[in-house]
């Protein structure tokens, strides 16, 4: 079945660490994105990619970063640098033009600094 | 970044009672969807709305992208236990915007 697929469903960070999330789509689309989720906070975007070997940088892009090496895979690397990242992750893809399209989304990941 | 204001933040209710919820922007829409959330998992998509006025149904869950194209609904008539969740629009920006643009959810839970 297509679909978009996360992994691994929890994961934990000591401080200090990098941790990279992966996201693999088979549904062929070109465009991809990673959002954070808090309580109360909705979904806040930390980059996309719409084309391979692109990406550009969303809300709250600082202490994150990402490749698109193959347009069916977009992982996350949560950097030390980032200061609060215990949330859950997201992430999404959609046709483009995005127009009259829906974007679908993973089963996300729990990230816990321990 | 920019986000939808969507109303009620909850919704306490008895099953079989029937649910209403909205989302407005400031801006023009050119999309608006509308996912469910279970606890720990991704949103899965509803209903999807691409032009001014539509009306959507989907089983027992109605949606409509406001004339205004500023605003949509989302009702779930004879609510069931099983519906609840957390509920979110989400929409994209006329102009040719790539991102969408999410509301803050609406949590909703069912009395049997």
């Amino acid at each position: 079945d297509g679909g978009i697929t996360q992994s691994p469903k929890y994961l934990f960070r000591k401080e200090g660490q990098n941790v990279t999330l992966s996201c693999e789509q088979n549904l062929n689309h070109d465009a991809m994105y990673w959002y954070r989720q808090d309580p109360g906070q909705g979904l806040r975007l930390i980059y996309y990619s719409q084309i391979v070997n692109d990406f550009q940088k969303g809300d709250i892009a600082e202490g994150y970063s990402v490749s698109r090496e193959k347009k069916e895979s977009f992982p996350l690397t949560v950097t030390s640098a980032q200061k609060n990242p215990t949330a859950f992750y997201l992430c999404a893809s959609t046709l483009l033009p995005t127009e009259n399209t829906e974007a679908f989304f993973g089963q996300g990941t729990r990230l816990t600094v321990v | 970044g920019q986000q939808l204001n969507q109303s009620p933040q909850s919704m306490f209710i008895q099953e079989g009672e029937d649910v209403s919820m909205n989302c407005t922007s400031s801006s023009i829409f050119n999309t608006w969807l509308w996912y469910k959330q279970d606890p720990g998992e991704g949103p899965v998509l509803l209903i999807a709305l691409y032009k001014a006025g539509e009306l959507t149904s989907n089983g027992r869950l109605t949606a409509q992208f406001g004339i205004t194209r500023k605003d949509s609904f989302l009702n779930i008539s004879a609510s069931i236990p099983s519906d609840v969740g957390i509920y979110f629009c989400a929409g994209r920006p006329s102009g040719g915007s790539e991102k969408l643009v999410f509301g803050k959810g609406m949590k909703l839970t069912v009395n049997p």
